[in-house]
């Protein structure tokens, strides 16, 4: 039975970075077969895809336009988990943040239990 | 950017069919699925592919695709499906999602 753990601090100061992990168990980040995404939800942005990870011979991340600039995802074969890393975030940034797993469905199968991140000083 | 529009909400009384539909200009060549997200929990797959359900998802949910609409029917509706129905496609390798549908049952 797949499952992923979140974990990370709930609150966040403006224009400083929030970190997100996931921890997998059940599968894993490098299986050939499977992409390793975070996914926020607000209810002024609704569900929002923000990137993902995957391991196809190398490591390739995808990530979406709105936070390009801004995020970083990785991977930690040794911890079997991937991390979300966004910086200089604002109080837009607020929202409930979910790590999901993709196997090659075209959908997120597995979510992790979501982390609420409030951005406030 | 590209959109999957969602009607906002769908009200069914006990029993009867309830139909969701998410359109968006590349639906047809790009798959589509959809999840049930009930307060305070995450979000949970119920239909991928278009029309495939996964395991443990009841019968009474089915998907269907006709041109650049995809619909999700929950058939012989009953009070445990009030919910918040999302629909999800991928376009350039981005996932989009629709807006959100509030299936009310009475």
């Amino acid at each position: 039975q797949v499952q992923l753990q979140q974990s990370g601090p709930g609150l966040v100061k403006p224009s400083q970075t929030l970190s997100l992990t996931c921890a997998i168990s059940g599968d894993s980040v490098s299986s050939y077969s499977a992409a390793w995404n975070w996914i926020r939800q607000s209810p002024s942005r609704g569900l929002e895809w923000l990137g993902r990870t995957y391991y196809r011979s190398k490591w390739y991340n995808d990530y979406a336009v709105s936070v390009k600039s801004r995020i970083i995802i990785n991977s930690d074969t040794s911890m079997n988990q991937f991390s979300l890393q966004l910086n200089s975030v604002t109080p837009e940034d607020t929202a409930v943040y979910y790590c999901a797993r993709d196997r090659e469905i075209d959908a997120f199968d597995i979510w992790g239990q979501g982390t609420m991140i409030t951005v406030s000083s | 950017s590209y959109e999957l529009t969602q009607p906002p909400s769908v009200t069914v009384f006990p029993g009867q069919t309830a139909s969701i539909t998410c359109s968006g200009e590349k639906l047809g060549e790009n798959f589509a699925c959809w999840y049930q997200q009930k307060p305070g929990q995450s979000p949970v797959l119920v239909i991928y592919l278009d029309t495939r359900r996964p395991s443990g998802i009841p019968e009474r949910f089915s998907g269907s695709i006709s041109g650049n609409t995809a619909t999700l029917t929950i058939s012989g509706t009953q009070a445990m499906d009030e919910a918040d129905y999302y629909c999800q496609a991928w376009d350039s390798r981005t996932a989009v999602f629709g807006g959100g549908t509030k299936v009310t049952v009475l």
